[in-house]
């Protein structure tokens, strides 16, 4: 059974840091693609970052570059985002998600993880 | 960047309905979309990827069209389960930017 499992998340004050991390089981790690995507309370789904197989590909959003560090150990099974000079407008929960490849192309989240809550204030 | 706008924002219809949402991308995205359906207070769900094929165990009402700029996820026939928001996602390359959603309700 594919389980993604994150953990870190907790109250931080503004321009304070938190490593999130995500625990994958139930399938081949190094085969895929991760994603982290958060959620504001209230609101949509935001695209954070996504990291290849064997890190030599990164992506992030705006709002996060120079900021935000996605990362993964494949001995671990684990995938990481670390978060600098966090703003209260990052305060959301924080979801891993596996990224499959289909074809040529890598898919968004086939399995997510139950998510971290991540809340920035003072 | 590319802009993805859902709509409507949200909608109300009868169990039984035909519903369809709309995704537009500001840019041509091939046919690299794909749709999720989170319900209240649950991760969300892979529905259907590659604009219009259905993820393993996904019911069959619901289908999605389109390519390039304007797409479309259907309920052929809304059921009480059904009951949630969609979301859009584009991922012809970076940002994967979601669309801002549709809620959907029963009537």
């Amino acid at each position: 059974e594919v389980q993604l499992v994150e953990s870190g998340g907790g109250l931080v004050q503004p321009g304070g840091s938190l490593r999130l991390s995500c625990a994958a089981s139930g399938f081949s790690f190094i085969s895929y693609w991760m994603s982290w995507v958060r959620q504001a309370p209230g609101k949509g789904l935001e695209w954070v970052a996504n990291i290849k197989q064997d890190e030599s590909e990164k992506y992030y959003v705006d709002s996060v570059k120079g900021r935000f560090t996605i990362s993964r150990d494949n001995a671990k099974n684990s995938l990481y985002l670390q978060m600098n000079s966090l703003r209260a407008e990052d305060t959301a929960v924080y979801y891993c998600a596996r990224n499959p490849r289909v074809g040529s192309a890598v898919i968004p989240g086939d399995y997510w993880g139950q998510g971290t809550l991540v809340a920035v204030s003072s | 960047d590319i802009q993805m706008t859902q709509s409507p924002s949200s909608l109300s219809a009868s169990v039984g309905d035909r519903v369809t949402i709309t995704c537009r991308a500001s840019q041509g995205i091939s046919s690299y979309l794909a749709w999720f359906q989170q319900k209240p207070g649950k991760v969300p769900k892979l529905l259907i990827y590659a604009a219009s094929t259905l993820q393993s165990g996904v019911p069959s009402r619901f289908s999605g069209s389109g390519s390039g700029t304007d797409f479309t996820l259907s309920i052929s026939s809304l059921q009480p389960e059904d009951v949630a928001t969609y979301y859009c996602q584009k991922y012809n390359s970076a940002p994967w930017t979601f669309g801002q959603g549709t809620k959907v309700e029963i009537k």
